[in-house]
């Protein structure tokens, strides 16, 4: 089974600023890996697939880098609607699908 | 626009049987593998099973936490899939959650739509 881990945790930002949030995998996964955001109460949405693709309606201010074993979700100048949970996914190698712990940014 | 809805959850005692559904629209769902993830509350995300599209055919995967106690099936001309769910364990309290299955390269799935989720209560 592939381990995914977040780091950080917890990212504290400011509205405006960058946010960058990294994913390592135990193993190769290619580039078969998705980020999901999830706001409290909702489900999980796709925001990036192929580990820089963005999914339909997601702003350009998502961006997703990385193959192998290392990938990064930046969010180029966070906006409100973004403090959310922010889950990586890979996909490679399955069963099983595997998501890392999530990292939450906050409102600093 | 494409729409997950599940239901069927509650609270039910440890031992016990619960069967969700998960009804599609606004696409072919035949034509798509279904996931099911749960979320344990104040925790991340598991998945815990698939289903291929008859195409595919149409057969499961299940994460070892739940294989040999959960199900999933289908039903194509309803558009809706199902988590049988037996000898329910405390530890299976969770809020459940479907997604749709987008195939990427023929063998590769991620998940693009995903339900607002049914939430399972498991105790005495």
């Amino acid at each position: 089974e592939i381990v995914m881990t977040q780091s950080p945790a917890t990212l504290s930002v400011s509205p405006g600023e960058r946010a960058t949030l990294s994913c390592r995998a135990s193993q190769s996964v290619s580039s078969s890996l998705a980020w999901y955001q999830q706001k409290p109460g909702q489900a999980p949405r796709l925001l990036i697939y192929g580990a820089s693709t963005r999914a339909t309606g997601i702003p350009a201010r998502f961006s997703g880098s990385g193959s192998g074993t290392e990938f990064t979700l930046t969010i180029s100048s966070l906006q409100s609607e973004d403090f959310a949970v922010y889950y990586c996914q890979q996909y490679n190698n399955w069963p099983p699908w595997t998501f890392g712990q999530g990292t939450k940014v906050e409102i600093k | 626009e494409v729409q997950l809805v599940e239901s069927g959850g509650g609270l039910v005692q440890p031992g016990r049987s619960l069967r969700l559904s998960c009804t599609a629209s606004e696409f072919t769902f035949g034509d798509y593998g279904l996931s099911w993830v749960r979320q344990a509350p104040g925790k991340g995300l598991e998945w815990i099973g698939f289903i291929r599209s008859k195409v595919y055919g149409g057969t499961t995967e299940y994460a070892a936490s739940v294989k040999g106690r959960f199900t999933i099936t289908r039903d194509d001309s309803k558009s809706i899939a199902y988590l049988q769910m037996n000898s329910l364990k405390t530890e299976d309290t969770a809020m459940y959650y479907c997604a749709r299955g987008i195939v990427e390269m023929a063998t590769r799935y991620y998940f693009d739509y995903w339900g607002q989720g049914t939430l399972v209560t498991v105790s005495s």
